[in-house]
């Protein structure tokens, strides 16, 4: 059953600390997205990594981290350093330049 | 400065009535236009990619145009039903700082169908 998981689907974080959000992709797919959503918003590109061991960032890094060290991984890491952090995370993949599998999502609220 | 423009208000319509729903930009010079359909808490699905040099592309119910000229895209859903209720984005592709080419998402409307 091939698609794209995220984890956890809620998350809580108290104010300071830095939390991991988890993207995994069994599609084979080569290019991975990270996007956040805020209520009534579009999707903004936070980070994204078209092949392993590279990444750039998006229109909104600031505060967030990401690593690429397999195919299938993409985790983002929101640091202390994102001052509003709560918001609806979104992981997405792709084969390249066309359509986006998007996962469940996560979503982060600071405490 | 470049910008995606969806009717952030909600459009209501009767079930079996075709519904459109518009995707305008301004600033872009995309090389392929997307629709995604998002039920509330959840990710997008992607329905439809139209490109640059096609007018209209369709899929069952769903019937999407694309104008160059106008910089609008139109995404009509024919005998619509109370499941196609959910949140519409378009998303248009565009380059990006590094070179590289990469998806902007409009903000959605919102459709109701009613029963």
């Amino acid at each position: 059953d091939g698609g794209i998981t995220q984890s956890p689907k809620y998350l809580f974080r108290k104010e300071g600390q830095n939390v991991t959000l988890s993207c995994e992709q069994n599609l084979n797919h080569d290019a991975m997205y990270w996007y956040r959503q805020d209520p009534g918003q579009g999707l903004r590109l936070i980070y994204y990594s078209q092949i392993v061991n590279d990444f750039q960032k998006g229109d909104i890094a600031e505060g967030y981290s990401v690593s690429r060290e397999k195919k299938e991984s993409f985790p983002l890491t929101v640091t202390s350093a994102q001052k509003n952090p709560t918001a609806f995370y979104l992981c997405a993949s792709s084969a390249g330049e066309v359509e986006q599998f998007f996962g469940p999502g996560t979503r982060l609220t600071v405490l | 400065s470049q910008k995606i423009e969806q009717n952030s208000e909600a459009l209501n319509i009767q079930e079996g009535k075709t519904a459109t729903l518009t995707c305008n930009y301004t600033n872009y010079s995309p090389a392929y236009l997307q629709w995604y359909r998002q039920d509330p808490g959840r990710g997008p699905v992607f329905l439809l990619l139209i490109r640059e040099n096609e007018k209209e592309k369709r899929k069952e119910r769903l019937k999407v145009t694309f104008d160059t000229t106008l910089k609008q895209s139109l995404f009509h859903i024919t005998a619509s039903q109370p499941a196609d209720s959910a949140t519409y984005l378009c998303a248009l592709d565009s380059l990006v700082d590094t070179g590289r080419r990469a998806l902007t998402f409009g903000s959605g409307t919102r459709l109701q169908v009613q029963p």
